[in-house]
């Protein structure tokens, strides 16, 4: 099972929005609607910011949001913030009843 | 509060045995699919096995070729990971993380770190 693929990095300023891909197939991303993202900040553990591609858990911030288009997922982080500065991994279930990780993103606020 | 707490890491010499626990509290543990989930220093998270809440249905990432065995011990609350025949690329901090959906992980534990190095 190959990674997803997303972008190494992306940065942003404060305020502003990013958009981070998650690109797999259509035996994972796109063959079902359970894609998740987390963010990890350097040292700690991940933690689960959107998950079934678009829902976000309790406490989370609604500024975080997550779409699907095909084979593509998608995370937006709007009105970026400091404290937003990490590392976002997106997962997806596969049809071998496995999972699946992207291989993470860095993203800096400038 | 629920929380995962996860044990056993160390350093072990290639070729070495290693067997990880996580205990988890603060929710039924026997009614979810419990994962592990490594990251090499400096890498990305890298999804290793799961098992179902019965441990009916078990899963591993191709990559491991029948080296590590998960498993659960309910009565205990806790979920276990034994490692054989360890090599370099298996030197990872090892999270355990509870499936709220099929790909949905909520919480992590804080991860142990296993060094494979002689």
């Amino acid at each position: 099972q190959s990674a997803l693929t997303q972008p190494a990095s992306v940065s942003g300023s404060p305020g502003q929005s990013i958009t981070i891909s998650c690109t797999g197939t259509s035996s994972d991303v796109g063959g079902y609607n359970y894609v998740s993202w987390y963010q990890q900040h350097p040292g700690k553990a991940p933690k689960l910011m959107i998950y079934d591609v678009s829902n976000r858990p309790s406490g989370v911030s609604n500024r975080f949001s997550g779409s699907k288009s095909g084979n593509t997922a998608s995370l937006t982080i709007s009105g970026l913030q400091a404290e937003d500065e990490a590392d976002y991994y997106c997962n997806s279930y596969t049809s071998s009843s496995t999972v699946v990780f992207g291989g993470g993103t860095k993203l800096t606020v400038l | 509060e629920v929380q995962l707490v996860e044990s056993g890491g160390g350093l072990v010499k290639p070729g070495g045995s290693l067997r990880l626990s996580c205990a988890a509290s603060g929710f039924t543990f026997g009614t979810y699919t419990m994962n592990w989930v490594r990251q090499a220093p400096g890498k990305g998270l890298e999804w290793v096995s799961s098992i179902s809440s019965s441990s009916t249905y078990i899963y591993y990432a191709d990559s491991l070729r029948g080296r590590f065995t998960i498993s659960r011990d309910n009565a205990k609350n806790s979920l276990y990971l034994q490692m054989n025949s360890l090599r370099a690329e298996d030197t990872a901090v090892y999270y355990c993380a509870r499936a709220t959906g099929l790909a949905w992980f909520d919480p992590w534990g804080q991860g142990t770190l296993v060094t494979v190095s002689s």
